[in-house]
Order: structure tokens, then sequence, then C-alpha cells
């Protein structure tokens, strides 16, 4: 069985200043890993994807995350906050295909000026 | 390119009227197809999937039902809402039997059952 942990409901942070967004997961076959964004009242937007390559994998807008077999982690971060990232980000882990998607509960980033 | 349509874009809609919502997928062939419910405050809740044409998987009982009545439209229906069938419904995508895809999303319906 598999299941996702975001570790932080809320996170603030200050324009330019680096950001952490923290997720752990449970797996029992070598997982695929996904951090999604969402903006108010919209869809989801994949940010990256890990899929058993590099473990370090950069995303758009200057994001990345590191796959940490051995802490079972998959944290998210970015140098820099934005103003524009201020979203609730998604941690996903799949073993097998899309359908077996499993959603963690969310992690509401607030950037203040 | 692959583009997934979802409407409306809000709905509110009485206790015990019917509600039809549409999804469409375009650039891609024999897609796989979801329905997912988010309600205020917590994660995303799968609702159906669907791997091709009239097949439909339920993955909670549910006053709702969906339809694939075309290869790139998928339909979440009911025929009396409920108080509790409030939220933001999205739409979902992915390429068919390929191990660790992703979901490309639609932007979602906010019901709001009254």
């Amino acid at each position: 069985a598999q299941s996702v942990t975001q570790l932080d409901s809320h996170v603030s942070v200050s324009e330019g200043t680096p950001v952490l967004l923290r997720c752990n997961y449970s797996s029992s076959y070598s997982p695929s890993l996904f951090w999604y964004v969402q903006h108010p009242n919209k869809g989801l937007q994949l940010l990256l994807k890990y899929t058993s390559a590099a473990t370090l994998v950069k995303g758009i807008n200057g994001f990345e995350a590191e796959f940490k077999k051995s802490e079972t982690s998959f944290h998210l971060t970015k140098p820099s906050a934005h103003m524009s990232d201020a979203a609730e980000y998604f941690c996903v882990v799949s073993e097998g295909s899309a359908r077996q998607l499993t959603f963690g509960s969310g992690t509401q980033l607030t950037v203040l000026p | 390119s692959q583009t997934i349509h979802q409407w409306p874009a809000t709905l509110v809609q009485p206790v015990g009227s019917p509600l039809s919502l549409e999804c469409t997928v375009e650039g891609t062939s024999n897609p796989n197809l979801y329905w997912y419910r988010q309600a205020a405050g917590r994660g995303l809740q799968l609702l159906f999937y669907s791997v091709g044409i009239g097949q439909i998987s339920s993955e909670v009982p549910q006053n709702l039902s969906a339809s694939r009545p075309q290869d790139r439209q998928f339909i979440l229906s009911s025929k009396k809402l409920l108080l509790s069938d409030s939220g933001f419904y999205l739409c979902a995508w992915s390429v068919g039997r390929v191990r660790g895809t992703e979901a490309f999303f639609g932007q979602g319906t906010r019901l709001t059952v009254v």
C-alpha cells in the first residue's frame, strides 16, 4: 500500500527567501512521485515528477525536489520565493498507473511581502 | 498539444436537482479519464475513472455517477443532489497503461448545493 504525508499544512515565507515544503511517502515498490500546485479555484498544475531517473528533479518556475530513498522523502524547494508562488501544493505518490495516484493533504504556501 | 476542457466553472444548484458536469480532452486518443472531488480544506478524492468508452470504475459509494459516451468525453451526473455533494470537482486525464505517468487536470467546477 502507498501513502504520502505532507508534514506542514501551512508554510509562510518572506519574498526572496527559500521555500521548503516537506513530503514523506510510503510505498511497497519503487514509486513515482509528483508535486502539483493549485491556485485558488483552479485546477492542479504539474510542477515536477520523479520516475526513477535522476534523484534531483528540476521543475517549472524554479522549483526542484530531491528523492531520498533512505529517508523516504521528496521535499520541494525553491531558492527564492516570489509572490506568485502563493498557492497550495500537493505531493503525490504512485506505484503504478495514474489511477493509483495518492494525494497528500496539501500545504498552503503564503509569501509575505 | 493536449488540452482538457471542463465546464461549467461554477454552479449553484438546489438540493434535489439533477447535475451534469462535462469534460472533454483534445489532442490524444484513448486516454484514461478521472473525476476527483476536493472538499474544502481537504485533499483530492478519486470518484471515478475510465479506461475506455463505457468502462467506468467507481472508487467510493455515493450519490453520483459517471459516463463516457465518447473516447474523449467524460460526464459526471446526479439525479438528486445532496448538500454533501458541494465541493470542487476536477476532471483529469492520463496516458493509458503507462506506469509512472502523471495526470493532467482541468480547471475545475465549483459546485454549491443550497
